[in-house]
């Protein structure tokens, strides 16, 4: 297996301006993870679902933030409009349990850079 | 919600044991305590996890006081490799809100 794959690795985009970010987990990963890495805040947690159903997202910032999993292979996390605010890494990640963390794979991450 | 803290940075040098402690005064009863490794422009790698007493795998050792307020990860004979950013995370998953990792622990590991 590849591994957790995300798109695009690096992004540039100007403020208002809607960013998509993509995942692709783990092949038989039930759990899949969106995280946020800045130097302010460190590495948070935003929303996470298992068996492509939206468990918790008490951690998405604001409404400007979601995220969707249409599929097992598949979950995309929107932000519109961006914000300055936003630049940061984002991670996704999966697992084949929710509190076993040790099965829990990161993917590359995507830098995002709003202007 | 559980806040963690750890050294900013570490130095040691390749073949030493490391011990880098993190402290969580108010860790609550269903949080574990997991340790991850990230190296820049990659995501955090899976260390050690644990709940109480000790823990150890192939990798690292994770100490954990009868009282949880702290907890060690001890590496043995570290080597250039273990350079990195370690961060402590204490929480569960049952709320996404409470899953902080924290500015985590910069280990430089010298010849």
């Amino acid at each position: 297996d590849a591994g957790v794959i995300q798109s695009p690795r690096h992004e540039v985009t100007e403020m208002g301006q809607e960013v998509t970010l993509r995942c692709k987990p783990i092949s038989g990963h039930d759990y899949l993870f969106w995280y946020r890495q800045t130097m302010m805040r460190g590495l948070e947690l935003l929303i996470y679902f298992n068996n492509n159903v939206p468990i918790d997202d008490s951690g998405m910032p604001e409404d400007r933030f979601s995220a969707k999993m249409p599929n097992a292979s598949f979950s995309t996390l929107k932000i519109q409009p961006s914000e300055p605010r936003d630049s940061a890494v984002y991670f996704c990640a999966s697992s084949l349990s929710g509190q076993d963390q040790e099965t829990q794979y990161f993917g590359p991450g995507t830098r995002l850079l709003v202007l | 919600l559980a806040k963690t803290t750890q050294p900013i940075s570490m130095d040691s040098y390749e073949g030493q044991e490391v011990n880098i402690t993190c402290s969580h005064n108010n860790i609550a009863t269903n949080d574990y305590i997991t340790w991850y490794q990230q190296f820049p422009s990659q995501g955090p790698r899976f260390i050690i996890q644990g709940y109480k007493t000790k823990v150890t795998n192939e990798v690292a050792s994770l100490f954990i006081p009868a009282d949880r307020k702290s907890s060690t990860l001890s590496l043995p004979r570290v080597s250039l490799s273990d350079t990195a950013v370690y961060y402590c995370l204490v929480g569960d998953y049952s709320s996404a809100s409470k899953i902080i990792f924290g500015s985590g622990t910069r280990l430089s590991i010298r010849p």
